[in-house]
């Protein structure tokens, strides 16, 4: 497809399992987005990927979440031993360039919603 | 901490009236502001945006104003269309990864 794919587009894990949620941007895309929205909360920012810079990783929340985006294309976000304050839409975007003061539209997948039970 | 703020979580308005969707923000660096709309299942997509040496930007129906003494900003849509029917987010940008979100409010036309 052409636009951005999520998978799972849902997910129920149990307390204390560790999760991985997928991200396909668009092609051609260099930078890619993670963001995630708890109920009733804005798109809080997670994590950004721009071509083959360092991560920037200043939104993840604990050490518990990390991510990686190989070959420039697909990324993975990961969250170890989830706990039920992690329940949320995790949202990936991708854009065609990045960087500060850039001004670009981002593209959004459908999300995953993680439910931690 | 919140910087940009949809103090509305819901609007109606009647088929053909105008919906105007409003956001404030406390940052005094962002100086770029976005407008996406959001239909269920479905990732947000961009609507429309405005630079903050502009005033107003229009596309359509839909019309972005920005006073920045205020840190105000406002979506209107005239008129309104039940496909309309979404939820709306104000970002604000003062740089690619310092993009920031309000919470969205729910719009809902009727017919």
């Amino acid at each position: 497809g052409a636009g951005v794919s999520q998978s799972p587009s849902n997910k129920v894990t149990e307390k204390g399992k560790d999760v991985e949620l997928r991200c396909d941007p668009i092609s051609g895309h260099t930078a890619l987005y993670w963001y995630r929205q708890s109920l009733g909360q804005g798109l809080e920012f997670l994590i950004y990927f721009q071509g083959n810079s360092a991560p920037d990783k200043s939104g993840l929340p604990s050490d518990r979440f990390s991510a990686e985006r190989t070959g420039g294309s697909v990324s993975t976000l990961t969250i170890q031993r989830t706990q039920q304050e992690d329940s949320a839409v995790y949202l990936c975007a991708s854009s065609r360039v990045g960087g500060r003061g850039s001004k670009v539209i981002q593209y959004f997948g459908a999300g995953t919603r993680l439910s931690v039970l | 901490d919140q910087q940009v703020k949809q103090n509305s979580p819901s609007l109606s308005v009647q088929e053909g009236r105008i919906s105007i969707l409003n956001c404030d923000y406390t940052n005094s660096m962002f100086d770029y502001f976005l407008w996406y709309k959001k239909y269920p299942a479905e990732g947000p997509t961009f609507l429309i945006s405005i630079s903050s040496i502009k005033d107003k930007n229009e596309d359509g129906r839909f019309t972005v104003f920005l006073n920045k003494s205020a840190k105000h900003l406002s979506l209107h849509i005239v008129p309104s269309q039940p496909g309309d029917s979404a939820v709306y987010f104000c970002a604000a940008s003062a740089g690619i990864n310092d993009m920031r979100f309000g919470a969205g409010t729910r719009l809902t036309v009727k017919p």
